[in-house]
């Protein structure tokens, strides 16, 4: 295992609904709640959006939403805006000598 | 406001060395544990290494253990990596990414400094 698996774009119309999935394994995602989820615009630094697989930071907007079943994690943004538009990342941690496996990334494109 | 700044980065030939830096303001940097990442077009994210508060204990991803080097100056608040044997592979932009004890993700990251390694 080497990277958790994201879908490499996902598109919605403002004011839609889209979920992100991200999917790893028995031995990651699927064994305990430490999941995470980053957006990041062009050229800027990652910015956490939920931690714990549910967690929102203070300040991050309820608009995003996480969630988990089995193996697979997923990030759901309602209400989609133009903001929204950026690269989004899963990630685990985990307690082999990797520590973190991150996700292949996901482009979001608001139509 | 929490701010990380990352200093230090540039065009280094394989088999040279750098030293990033990465600058904390904004919060009590000794209580936090810090941790670097670099990120490439190709690969992605990649967790690169970690440091804890007391700057005794550190952790490297095998990709850079052995070549790179993480330390800190709490009285400096200041965060450091030391990169020597630099491949090719080691071109990315790194980050320094605070992380509080006892938890798994990052909450603050730095904008990120651009290391290419090239012939």
């Amino acid at each position: 295992q080497s990277a958790l698996t994201q879908p490499a774009s996902v598109s919605g119309s403002p004011g839609q609904s889209i979920t992100i999935s991200c999917t790893g394994t028995s031995s990651d995602v699927g064994s305990h709640n430490r999941v995470s989820w980053y957006q990041q615009h062009p050229g800027k630094a990652p910015k956490l959006l939920v931690f714990d697989v549910t967690n929102r930071p203070s300040g991050v907007s309820n608009r995003f939403s996480g969630s988990k079943s089995g193996n697979t994690a997923s990030l759901t943004i309602s209400a989609l805006q133009a903001e929204d538009e950026a690269d989004y990342y899963c990630t685990s941690f985990t307690n082999t000598r990797v520590f973190y496996f991150f996700g292949t990334g996901t482009k979001v494109t608001v139509l | 406001e929490v701010q990380l700044v990352e200093s230090g980065g540039g065009f280094i030939q394989p088999g040279g060395s750098l030293r990033l830096s990465c600058a904390a303001s904004g919060f009590t940097f000794s209580s936090y544990e810090m941790n670097w990442l670099r990120q490439t077009p190709g690969e992605g994210l990649e967790w690169v290494s970690y440091i804890n508060s007391g700057d005794d204990t550190t952790y490297y991803a095998d990709s850079v253990k052995g070549r790179f080097t993480t330390s800190r100056d709490n009285a400096k608040n200041s965060l450091y990596l030391q990169m020597n044997s630099l491949r090719v592979e080691d071109t990315a932009v790194y980050y320094c990414a605070r992380k509080l004890y006892g938890t798994t993700y990052f909450d603050y990251w730095g904008q990120g400094a651009l290391v290419t390694v090239s012939s």
